[in-house]
């Protein structure tokens, strides 16, 4: 069945960078993009941007230019995402999700399981 | 960036009554070229993360029950629960993906009265 499994929350201090991983399982990972999107607590989803697994095609949201970098290893079939120069507001639960576009942005059917990134000094 | 305003906020529905949540782009998510909507829906329970329910507007995803239904076009969309069921209670989202980058919907939050 089609998993996408996150790495653990993490604690980090404002300035600090996070990476967080999403590995896929149970398709073949580069007929499929990988979205991020978070959720701050209390608050709906919010697009970041996504990526291409078969030809590197990516585009991230203009709030997130310059501080966002999504990259994916084939030969693990994980994406990653990582964020630098974090603030109290970037608090909230990140997502991996399946899109179904090479060339745009898409409809997510399969999600991770979220992985919570609390930014406090 | 285009805009989700979702309505209502909330609703309380009686068990097997309709429930209707509506969604307003700012801006149309028709793409003329296939007169397909980009638009789709979402259900999240708490501590979870949100499961698709409907993509293009109308087209209801593998294993979602028949209650659920959407409609819509261009700038004004619809989701509706036929019947509503105790495990329906939820958040329910809508998600533009004619630009990118997509955006959501603040949600709906469903409950039974």
């Amino acid at each position: 069945q089609v998993q996408l499994v996150q790495s653990g929350a993490e604690v980090k201090k404002p300035g600090a960078s996070v990476k967080v991983s999403c590995k896929a399982s149970g398709y073949t990972f580069n007929t499929y993009s990988i979205a991020w999107v978070r959720q701050a607590p209390g608050q709906g989803p919010e697009g970041m941007g996504w990526i291409s697994t078969y030809n590197g095609n990516k585009k991230y949201g203009q709030k997130f230019q310059g501080r966002v970098t999504m990259t994916t290893d084939t030969s693990t079939s994980t994406a990653y995402m990582e964020l630098r120069r974090l603030r109290t507001d970037d608090t909230a639960v990140y997502y991996c999700a399946r899109g179904q576009s090479d060339y745009d942005d898409s409809f997510y059917d399969y999600w991770g399981q979220g992985t919570l990134i609390t930014v406090s000094s | 960036d285009i805009v989700m305003t979702q309505s209502p906020d909330s609703l309380a529905v009686s068990l097997g009554e309709r429930a209707t949540i509506n969604c307003k782009p700012s801006q149309s998510v028709l793409f003329r070229s296939n007169n397909k909507n980009y638009l789709a829906w979402y259900q999240q329970k708490p501590g979870q993360p949100p499961k698709l329910l409907i993509y293009w507007a109308s087209t209801r995803e593998s294993g979602v029950p028949d209650r659920f239904s959407g409609s819509g076009s261009g700038t004004d969309f619809s989701l509706t629960i036929s019947s509503l069921q105790a495990e329906d209670v939820a958040i329910y989202y809508c998600h533009q993906y004619y630009s990118s980058p997509s955006t959501f919907g603040q949600g709906t939050k469903v409950e039974i009265k």
